[in-house]
């Protein structure tokens, strides 16, 4: 499975933007781009998605580098809510199942 | 709408003994998936079933661990006997359909301590 690399760590101040970043210079034209939070003591839970063109929901955007090797999401405005790992994955599609692999995911701090 | 719910929420066993693990996942969701968290690390998918048929089962210690989904709605994870290093949290999750386009719900989880 295509790997994908993030931070290990990113600091915020509440209601400012977040940018977290993700590198997957090996991600194949069938590849969709997840991504995923865990709150402390939950199971992860679902932001966003995408495949080529940026996308936007209530939550967050998503922005994908043209060549599709890199992509950022995009927290408009931080909450202390928001504190969370934040997993970017790669999810195969074809004859795979849509199988997500997660890695170790970037842990977002949110000041007050 | 109901989430996938999860029992129990945590559980403590001593090593060599057996355990087990049930998980309902959201109505109509006929994908379903079982995942191991070992604290700091991502989660790792164990099983993943389409209907009552397993699609995926290579990362499950199939020596020690299984899991069954009979009827094609809730699932039941076993490991017998239990190791230390099986002490984790266990994740149910699932997904309308299986795909790379689709998203998925996750339960809070069973943390297990093996002592």
């Amino acid at each position: 499975d295509a790997k994908t690399t993030q931070p290990n760590s990113m600091e915020s101040n509440e209601e400012e933007p977040v940018h977290l970043p993700c590198n997957h210079s090996t991600i194949s034209g069938t590849d969709y781009i997840h991504w995923y939070r865990q709150l402390p003591s939950q199971g992860p839970e679902y932001v966003i998605h995408g495949l080529t063109s940026n996308v936007n929901n209530r939550m967050a955007s998503l922005a994908i580098a043209e060549d599709r090797k890199s992509s950022t999401l995009i927290l408009h405005r931080a909450t202390l809510r928001d504190a969370a790992v934040y997993y970017c994955i790669l999810a195969p599609g074809g004859t795979s199942y849509g199988k997500l692999t997660f890695g170790q995911g970037t842990i977002l701090t949110v000041h007050p | 709408e109901a989430g996938v719910a999860q029992s129990p929420r945590y559980k403590i066993i001593e090593k060599r003994q057996s355990v087990a693990f049930w998980c309902n996942p959201i109505s109509g969701h006929a994908t379903l998936y079982w995942y191991q968290q070992i604290l700091g690390q991502g989660p790792k998918l164990l099983i993943q079933f389409q209907n009552n048929g397993v699609v995926d089962d290579s990362q499950l210690p199939k020596d020690r661990f299984s899991a069954e989904r009979l009827k094609g709605v809730d699932s039941t994870l076993k490991i017998q006997p239990a190791k230390l290093e099986d002490s984790a949290v266990y994740l149910c999750a699932s997904s309308f359909i299986p795909g790379a386009n689709e998203k998925l719900f996750f339960g809070s989880g069973t943390q297990l301590s093996v002592l």
